[in-house]
């Protein structure tokens, strides 16, 4: 699976879109971008993927650039809950493992009244 | 709650006693995870059950751990001996059986080794 490199951390005012940023430049033809995202102790939950088209559901949008190397995961109005770590990770569809997924160290994002 | 369900929450223990978590996943999904994450890293893979057949094991995956799941619905996954690093969140997860079903993660079983 290719790697992913994401922002350390990230701020946010309440209310105001938030836009994560993930590159993964070396992604091929066949992988998945998979966004998750980490409250404090919770387990993480998943929250949007793509293949190469832009992709919206009740939670965010996800947004692929044409050449697939890099992506944004937008939430549209940030909230105080919405403060967690936030992780990018690129899986393709036929991994010896299952759906397993490979998380790195993902972005943690602040969102601030 | 029909979501991934895991027990204990919270154990303490002494370096070397035993430890075994439970996990218990939704019920339709045949694929369960088994994860650990250490403070401020993401969450490692440890192993990959497909029904009751354990397909997959990582290289953290010691001697000294051992996952089942026997009837191919709730797992465990026990730690011998246990030592001080091992001290982390153990998470469970599980899926359906596609090739892009997301993964539902529990709310982990959290270890402390003294």
């Amino acid at each position: 699976d290719a790697k992913t490199t994401q922002p350390t951390s990230m701020d946010c005012a309440e209310g105001r879109a938030a836009n994560l940023p993930c590159n993964h430049s070396t992604i091929s033809g066949n992988e998945y971008v998979y966004w998750y995202r980490q409250i404090h102790s919770q387990g993480p939950q998943y929250i949007i993927h793509g293949l190469k088209n832009n992709e919206t559901n009740e939670m965010a949008s996800l947004i692929i650039t044409e050449d697939r190397k890099s992506s944004t995961l937008i939430l549209p109005h940030a909230t105080l809950r919405d403060t967690a770590v936030y992780y990018c990770i690129v899986r393709g569809a036929n991994n010896n493992a299952g759906n397993m997924l490979t998380f790195g160290g993902g972005t943690r994002l602040m969102v601030k009244p | 709650d029909t979501g991934v369900s895991q027990d204990p929450r919270h154990k303490i223990t002494k370096r070397g006693q035993n430890v075994t978590f439970r996990c218990d996943p939704i019920s339709e999904h045949n694929r369960l995870y088994w994860y650990r994450q250490t403070l401020g890293q993401g969450p490692e893979f440890l192993t990959y059950f497909q029904n009751e057949a354990q397909l997959e094991k990582s290289r953290l995956l010691s001697d000294r751990f051992s996952a089942e799941r026997p009837k191919g619905s709730f797992s465990t996954l026990e730690i011998q001996r246990t030592e001080q690093g091992d001290s982390a969140m153990y998470l469970c997860a599980s899926s359906i059986n596609t090739a892009t079903g997301e993964l539902f993660f529990g709310e982990g079983s959290r270890l402390t080794v003294l």
